[in-house]
């Protein structure tokens, strides 16, 4: 079954103590990204990768790092997170710019 | 730059009733468009896209949306809804660099028996 899969589903955590995401697809698809999702704002992209050691910033991108060492993955870090990063945190790949993304199940964030 | 705007954050149906949610756009060129749904504790999913031609699109589980330029809007519709149609929806454009889907906040659709 073509999917994107995230790890943990779900995770508290308190301020500072680092912690890292995973995201990994079976579809071959070149273009991954982050996304967090807050009420009353929707999702905001925080970082994309258009292919294996190619990274760039989205629009909320600070406090966050990621990698892609392998084209299947993509992991989320966050060296040192603060209370301001507790969201919903969405993975989603596509197989080349501009198509429709699909999105892994969600991570829920929660820093004390 | 490309913008989303739903203007309903809520809406209330009753169920069989028709349904119209509403999404208007920003973007300098043909956007290429998309809705997206979201049950309770889940993930996105895709419902229907558009990217050229007919502006009217079918999608998944009985939606169509219509894709107007002059009016800049691509509005979801579905005939008779169902209580399982209970989520929130997103509408969303592509951004001209291809990397990134701008997303609308969202409209959080309620199904009244």
């Amino acid at each position: 079954e073509a999917q994107v899969t995230q790890n943990p589903r779900y995770l508290i955590t308190v301020t500072g103590k680092k912690l890292t995401v995973t995201c990994s697809q079976n579809m071959n698809h070149e273009y991954m990204s982050w996304y967090r999702q807050d009420p009353g704002l929707g999702l905001r992209q925080i970082y994309y990768s258009m292919n294996v050691e190619v990274t760039d910033k989205g629009d909320v991108p600070e406090g966050y790092k990621v990698s892609r060492k392998e084209k299947r993955n993509f992991p989320l870090i966050l060296e040192s997170p603060s209370p301001n990063q507790t969201s919903l945190y969405f993975c989603a790949s596509t197989f080349t710019s501009g198509y429709e993304q699909y999105f892994g199940p969600g991570t829920r964030l929660t820093v004390t | 730059a490309q913008s989303v705007t739903q203007p309903d954050i809520h809406i209330t149906v009753s169920e069989g009733a028709s349904l119209e949610l509403r999404c208007n756009y920003s973007y300098g060129a043909t956007p290429y468009l998309f809705w997206y749904v979201q049950s309770p504790g889940q993930g996105l999913q895709l419902l229907l896209k558009y990217f050229s031609g007919d502006t009217l699109v079918q999608g998944i589980k009985g939606f169509e949306a219509e894709f107007k330029r002059s009016q800049s809007s691509f509005n979801l519709r579905k005939p008779s809804v169902h209580w399982s149609d209970a989520a929130e929806y997103f509408c969303a454009v592509n951004d001209q660099a291809g990397t990134a889907l701008i997303f609308g906040k969202g409209t959080t659709l309620s199904v009244s028996s």
